[in-house]
């Protein structure tokens, strides 16, 4: 099956820091997101972003399908931030399957 | 909208013991979905509804079963429960089965002693 690697495992950041966190893929992909885990537990999404750049306030995000990479930029880092960030991607086997599989994270520890 | 709400958010289960977790979305998804997430790794796929109707084996089935009883919700059983089911569990929706954007439940925290 598909990989999906995620760099780095870990990070630790001063508050107003930037970060960018990698998203390794072994095949092609027609479906791609990210998702930020809070301390609670909750998966909130970030970004669908199968192709193409997207930018959503501090934070902004780039999939380079025919690379097999997609990048998420945090820019100005809060605490709030903290949390493990999840790479997930969908196989493109042409229409027989789409489900998406998951990286092991990367988690993140904004300190003040 | 409530979006993806799952029930319960915590059980514990001695071995042995059945239970069902449920899932319900209103945003009129076609497709549903079950993850379970361990420590240090990613969400890992269950089973899956692509549409009302359907239901198929992902990643991990063993030792579980799921129904979806109509569109909105999507359930998942464990029949016998085992120590090695104590895991975090995930329902997902998404509006189909591919190219689009899944959206996740509050998750389930199961222990089974």
């Amino acid at each position: 099956g598909i990989q999906v690697e995620q760099s780095p495992p870990d990070l630790i950041l001063q508050e107003g820091a930037n970060s960018t966190l990698r998203c390794n893929f072994s095949d092609s992909v027609n479906n791609l997101q990210w998702f930020h885990q809070n301390p609670w537990g909750q998966l909130i999404n970030l970004f669908y972003i199968p192709s193409g750049t997207k930018q959503n306030g501090r934070l902004s995000a780039t999939t380079v399908a025919t690379e097999r990479y997609s990048l998420l930029y945090i820019s100005s880092s809060q605490t709030t931030d903290s949390g493990v960030y999840f790479c997930a991607v969908e196989r493109d086997y042409g229409g027989s399957q789409g489900n998406l599989i998951f990286g092991k994270g990367t988690k993140l520890s904004v300190k003040p | 909208n409530a979006g993806v709400t799952q029930t319960p958010k915590f059980q514990v289960l001695k071995t042995g013991q059945s239970m069902t977790l449920q899932c319900a979305q209103d945003m009129n998804h076609n497709s549903m979905y079950w993850y379970r997430q361990d420590p240090g790794m990613g969400l890992r796929l269950i089973y899956y509804s692509a549409s009302e109707g359907t239901t198929d084996k992902g990643e991990v089935p063993n030792g579980y079963n799921v129904s979806r009883l109509n569109k909105r919700e999507f359930s998942l059983r464990l029949e016998s429960a085992a120590p090695s089911q104590t895991s975090v569990y995930f329902c997902a929706s998404s509006p189909t089965r591919m190219n689009t954007e899944a959206f996740f439940g509050q998750g389930t925290r199961l222990t089974v002693v």
